[in-house]
């Protein structure tokens, strides 16, 4: 099956930093790739859509200046997290569309912990 | 808009015993319909959809889940559980009708405990 994988599985950082997160996917062509975020024991909350080759579109009251996404390719999308904070210490997971659109495969996650 | 309640915080169940979690939805059009699985620290894995045809979806690892038009429900079903089926469940859908790009919405999730 397709595989989508994200790098770094986990990051800790200090405040103020900037933290990138990378989603591949391994063995297809997202051309819609998508980025969540999870707070312990609750749903995900989709921050951002990501086309390749165009501006990612965000979610109401996702900060676009705060959480860049970049979808340069059609098998990598990556998310920035400037100038970090610890009310950003969260699971963010990405998913990437294969085919049609009722087909996504998710990424293991990244655990950013900010100090 | 599109929405999804899955009404269960937990449920607790044997193992051996059927195991049914619970979800409604909300759309202003035709529904896609999705469960996933999560275990800790990990990202979702895709158990089964509902697209169109058949109200009865077989999906991964035993799991089934009847869609219902009538009552907008899409609960998940196992006919018997496993310790290594606790998890956390989560349902989804995607309004078809107004959605190209395949944006999921998805319910609080349910923890599942299978006790052995």
């Amino acid at each position: 099956g397709a595989v989508v994988s994200q790098h770094p599985s986990r990051v800790i950082c200090k405040s103020g930093t900037s933290v990138k997160i990378e989603c591949r996917s391994l063995d297809f062509q997202a051309t819609t790739m998508f980025w969540y975020r999870q707070f312990p024991k609750q749903s995900l909350m989709l921050m951002a859509t990501s086309n390749e080759g165009s501006k990612a579109t965000y979610e109401q009251g996702v900060e676009k200046d705060k959480f860049l996404i970049n979808h340069a390719s059609l098998t990598l999308s990556t998310l920035t997290v400037t100038s970090a904070h610890p009310e950003d210490s969260s699971f963010y997971i990405c998913s990437a569309r294969a085919g049609g659109p009722d087909t996504q495969y998710f990424g293991p996650g990244t655990r950013l912990t900010v100090l | 808009a599109q929405s999804v309640a899955q009404p269960e915080d937990q449920v607790n169940v044997a193992e051996g015993n059927p195991l049914t979690v619970k979800c409604t939805y909300s759309v202003s059009g035709n529904p896609y319909l999705f469960w996933y699985v999560q275990y800790p620290n990990r990202g979702l894995q895709f158990l089964l959809k509902y697209i169109t045809g058949d109200n009865l979806v077989k999906g991964s690892y035993g799991f089934e889940a009847e869609f219902n038009k009538s009552q907008t429900s899409f609960h998940l079903k196992k006919p018997s559980a496993l310790v290594s089926d606790s998890a956390l469940y989560f349902c989804a859908v995607r309004d078809m009708t107004t959605d190209s790009w395949g944006k999921l919405q998805f319910g609080a999730g349910t923890q599942v405990v299978v006790t052995p």
